[in-house]
């Protein structure tokens, strides 16, 4: 079984300051780790993915995330954030294989202070 | 740049009454999931195909929702009836096929799904 963990259900920084947004992950097997973004009232767009290459992985709009095994963590960061970073965030976590659902966590809404 | 379409966007109805999805997956994907979305919290597995045959249907509310994919390629999801409850949005997503002894990466590609509010 696999399941996300998301901590905090609401980050709220200041434009131009550091986004962290936290998640954990829980899986039987090595796990394939995605974050999604999602505007309102759309659906879910690919940040970026772990598929068991560089640990460090970097993706859209800025954004990055470090998979630490020992510490099953998945954490997405951006060194500065932007107004047009307001938005939902998803971490999820498959068994890879191109076959198998995502388990979804709850969502992180960022909130970019002006 | 391919997408996974859906429709209606938006759709009210009235609880006990009959409502249809309809999602066209990226060409070429295999693997089609329905997922359901309640307002504050992340997207949940309704059911799984592959091709024409579900996969996963374990958390698809049976009595009342029921989904096809008869040729392999776009998909239907129904509720019948309508509570108040399943006010959501309802997303689709599709994966591409492992292919050439690579696994794939597991990657979902979202429409941009299709909201319901039930009254």
């Amino acid at each position: 079984a696999q399941s996300v963990t998301q901590l905090g259900s609401h980050v709220s920084v200041s434009e131009g300051a550091l986004v962290l947004l936290r998640c954990n992950y829980s899986s039987s097997v090595p796990p394939y780790l995605f974050w999604y973004v999602q505007y309102p009232n759309q659906g879910l767009q690919l940040l970026l993915k772990y598929t068991s290459a560089a640990t460090l992985v970097k993706g859209i709009n800025g954004f990055e995330a470090e998979f630490k095994k020992s510490e099953t963590s998945f954490h997405l960061t951006k060194p500065s954030a932007h107004m047009s970073d307001a938005a939902e965030y998803f971490c999820a976590v498959g068994s890879g294989g191109g076959a198998d659902g995502l388990t979804f966590g709850k969502g992180t809404h960022l909130i970019i202070q002006p | 740049e391919a997408e996974v379409a859906q429709s209606p966007r938006y759709k009210i109805t009235e609880k006990s009454q009959a409502v249809a999805f309809w999602c066209d997956p990226i060409s070429g994907h295999a693997t089609l999931y329905w997922y359901r979305q309640i307002l504050g919290q992340g997207p949940e597995l309704l059911v799984q195909f592959q091709d024409e045959s579900v996969v996963d249907d374990s958390q698809l509310p049976k009595d009342r929702f029921s989904a096809e994919r008869l040729k392999g390629v776009d998909s239907t999801l129904k509720i019948q009836p309508a509570e108040l409850g399943d006010s959501a949005m309802y997303l689709c997503a599709s994966s591409p096929p492992r292919g050439g002894g690579r696994p794939g990466t597991g990657e979902l590609f979202f429409g941009e799904g299709s909201r319901l509010t039930v009254l």
